[in-house]
C-alpha cells in the first residue's frame, strides 16, 4: 500500500508570495493532519481535516489555511509568505480512532 | 494531553539493545503512549503504542510501568539505521484529537559501529 505522498518535495518562494502544498493520504484514511517543523519550534500542529471538515486547528495565523477534498486528498495554503515560514511541512493521515498517524516525507519550503 | 520528559541524547553500540526512557507522570487513564522516530530529512515514523500492557512488534518493544508513569522503548539489536530522534507522546484517542500530537524535543539516539 502506498504511503502518504506530499508534493512538491522542495519549494523556494519569495516573501509576499503564496504557496499551496499537496498531500495524498494512504488509501482509506479519512483523517489528514498538517504539521510545521522548524529547528527552533520543533514539530507543531497546524490543523486536521476529517471528511472534508476542519476538526482541529493549532495556534497559527490565518495566513495558514487548508482544505480536504472528497477523495481525502488535502492541500494547505500559506499566503503572504514571511521568512519565518521557511520550514518542513509534514502531512499525516490516520485510519480511525486509536490508529497511529502515518507521515509523509514533507515539503521543504524556503522563503527568501 | 500529558507532557512527557525524555533525555536529550543517548548513544548505543551497534548490535546492542537500545533502551530509551520516557517519563509521563501526569498520564491519565485513557491516554496511550506512542513512540515515533524521525530520521534526518524524513517524516516521523510510527514505531509502537500501548495503553498499559507491554507491547512488541517487529521494530521494538514497549515496556510500560505498572503505575503508567513511565515507559521504555527497546530496540533489541540496534543498527546504524536506527540513528534518529525518538519521540515519546501520550495521546487520548478521542475523535477531536485524532490527528493532533504534541511532540516534544525527543531523544537523539546515535548508534555507533
Amino acid at each position: 500500500k502506498a504511503g502518504v505522498t506530499q508534493t512538491p518535495r522542495y519549494l523556494i518562494k519569495t516573501r509576499g508570495q503564496q504557496v499551496t502544498l499537496s498531500c495524498s493520504p494512504i488509501s482509506g484514511h479519512r483523517s489528514v493532519s498538517w504539521y510545521q517543523q522548524t529547528p527552533g519550534q520543533g514539530l507543531q500542529f497546524l490543523f486536521e481535516y476529517f471528511s472534508e471538515t476542519q476538526r482541529n486547528k493549532g495556534n497559527f495565523p490565518g495566513r495558514f489555511s487548508g482544505r480536504q477534498f472528497s477523495n481525502s486528498r488535502s492541500e494547505m495554503n500559506v499566503s503572504t509568505l514571511e521568512l519565518g515560514d521557511s520550514a518542513l511541512y509534514l502531512c499525516a493521515s490516520s485510519l480511525a480512532f486509536n490508529s497511529p498517524l502515518h507521515f509523509g516525507n514533507g515539503t521543504r519550503l524556503t522563503v527568501t | 494531553d500529558a507532557k512527557t520528559t525524555q533525555p536529550t541524547s543517548m548513544d548505543c553500540a551497534e548490535g546492542r539493545a537500545a533502551n530509551l526512557p520516557c517519563n509521563h507522570s501526569t498520564i491519565s487513564g485513557n491516554e496511550y503512549v506512542y513512540w515515533y522516530r524521525q530520521i534526518h530529512s524524513q517524516g516521523p515514523q510510527y514505531i509502537i503504542h500501548g495503553l498499559k500492557n507491554n507491547e512488541t512488534n517487529e521494530m521494538a518493544s514497549l515496556i510500560i510501568t505498572e503505575d503508567r508513569k513511565s515507559s521504555t522503548l527497546i530496540l533489541p539489536h540496534a543498527t546504524l539505521r536506527d540513528t534518529a530522534v525518538y519521540y515519546c507522546i501520550v495521546r487520548v484517542d478521542r475523535g477531536s484529537t485524532l490527528g493532533r500530537l504534541y511532540f516534544g524535543r525527543g531523544t537523539q539516539l546515535t548508534v555507533w559501529p
